[in-house]
């Protein structure tokens, strides 16, 4: 069964510093998507970025980078720069093949300090 | 474009009556998805729905159900309410065809259950 985890419950980055979210997964599907998504305390699930399993380089866009190692199966999210504003819960999600179902780590919650 | 809406945002219910939850996913979206989320199970899938056909379905009782109308707007409905149902109910959409198919989330539906 295809499964996610996120080990960091909590992490804290100061103004201006760059930051490191965890995420691993578990799949025997070759062929799989997997997601960031920020969630603040609105409520909302705000889509940050995707990385397919075939694609060759890391995805990047805008301050999110993925760092995408296959081999180790794990798909960590970098926030450059910090802004005040990404203070929020992050998943890591897995789209299993040939479905829209998503599939959710626990989250991190991270705080920006000034 | 318009985002993905969802009413009501917020509902208060007791137990026993039944609640329906309306979603209308991005201009052009086929595909609609919904999600619960609670403190103790994190983010789970409901189910899936395409060209008014649920095409997946979560490990849900009977009690929850949903419909996609020719318009892919949809209906999420749970009967019978339990004080465990209270969560946030997050529906998401996306365009079918492309090799990402990004789900964009709705502001969700705060379901309180008394």
């Amino acid at each position: 069964a295809q499964k996610i985890t996120q080990t960091q419950p909590g992490m804290f980055v100061q103004e201006k510093e760059a930051v490191t979210l965890d995420c691993t997964y578990d799949t025997s599907d070759p062929s799989y998507g997997l997601f960031w998504y920020k969630q603040p305390s609105s409520g909302e699930m705000i889509f940050l970025i995707y990385q397919g399993s075939y694609d060759q380089q890391n995805a990047t866009e805008g301050r999110y980078s993925l760092n995408f190692q296959k081999a180790r199966k794990s798909a960590n999210l970098v926030i450059s720069a910090s802004q005040l504003g990404d203070s929020a819960m992050y998943f890591c999600a897995m789209r299993e093949r040939n479905t829209d179902k998503l599939i959710f780590g626990t989250g991190t919650r991270l705080q920006v300090f000034p | 474009k318009a985002g993905v809406t969802q009413t009501p945002r917020y509902l208060i219910k007791t137990r026993g009556q039944q609640v329906t939850l309306s979603c209308s996913p991005i201009s052009g979206h086929r595909s609609v998805s919904w999600y619960q989320q609670t403190p103790g199970q994190g983010l789970q899938f409901l189910f899936e729905y395409f060209s008014e056909t649920q095409r997946n379905k979560g490990n849900f009782p009977g009690r929850f159900s949903g419909r996609q109308f020719s318009n892919s707007r949809s209906e999420m409905n749970v009967s019978t309410l339990e004080l465990g149902d209270s969560a946030l109910y997050l529906c998401a959409s996306s365009l079918q065809g492309t090799n990402e198919n990004i789900q964009y989330f709705g502001a969700g539906t705060r379901l309180s259950v008394l």
